[in-house]
């Protein structure tokens, strides 16, 4: 069966520093990945989607970027934090079964920028 | 583009009661229509989802939907709520034939509180 990963599950950094969290999928193959933010109270926002290794769309402009190196395998990152960044962030993956997409969640990591 | 609205931001039911929680989407055409739910800290959990056919469909956990193509409407229900139902209850859109990458548009969710 599939799973996603995602670490760190908690993260606390100061305004100014790096960022990188990282999502993992087992189980599956050539899955496309999505990186979405979940602010306090507020629904989720579609981040990054990717279809393909070094195949990177972004939704939002912002000091964000991703990556995705393997085929299983979606990094999250910042040069810069700002304290907007703070929020829910949520890996997710799908595969087509006759064209149509399930998109599966991951646990999620909280990211507090102080 | 697509749209979707739950229109209540927070429910309260008593335990044992019925439940529905409602969805509406703006689409040209039909759409792909889910319902995931959250608990506190917790990622996504998929309920149920629709992509043709039966109109009625059944999920996980006892909930069911029904897509009703003249109200715009994808609403969950459950005919007796538990404790362990309460958490958040996110609507979401996909269009088909949006190509290799099938976005999903999220409503703003629905809080679900169960009295004892």
């Amino acid at each position: 069966s599939q799973t996603i990963h995602q670490w760190p599950a908690t993260l606390v950094q100061p305004v100014g520093s790096p960022l990188s969290l990282e999502c993992t999928v087992e189980g599956t193959s050539n899955p496309n990945l999505y990186w979405y933010r979940q602010a306090a109270g507020r629904g989720l926002q579609l981040l990054f989607y990717s279809v393909g290794i070094g195949q990177i769309s972004s939704e939002v402009p912002q000091n964000l970027s991703a990556s995705r190196p393997q085929d299983r395998q979606f990094i999250l990152s910042s040069k810069k934090l700002l304290l907007s960044d703070s929020g829910f962030y949520l890996c997710a993956w799908s595969v087509s079964v006759w064209g149509a997409h399930t998109q599966y969640f991951g646990p999620g990591t909280r990211l507090t920028v102080l | 583009a697509q749209s979707v609205t739950q229109p209540d931001i927070h429910i309260t039911v008593s335990e044992g009661a019925s439940l529905e929680l409602r969805c509406n989407y703006s689409y040209g055409a039909t759409p792909y229509l889910f319902w995931y739910v959250q608990s506190p800290g917790q990622g996504l959990q998929l309920l149920l989802k629709y992509f043709s056919g039966d109109t009625l469909v059944q999920g996980i956990k006892g909930f069911e939907a029904e897509f009703k193509r003249s109200q715009s409407s994808f609403n969950l229900r459950k005919p007796s709520v538990h404790w362990s139902d309460a958490a958040e209850y996110f609507c979401a859109v996909g269009a088909p034939g949006t190509g290799t990458a099938s976005k999903l548009t999220f409503g703003t969710g629905t809080r679900l509180q169960v009295m004892l």
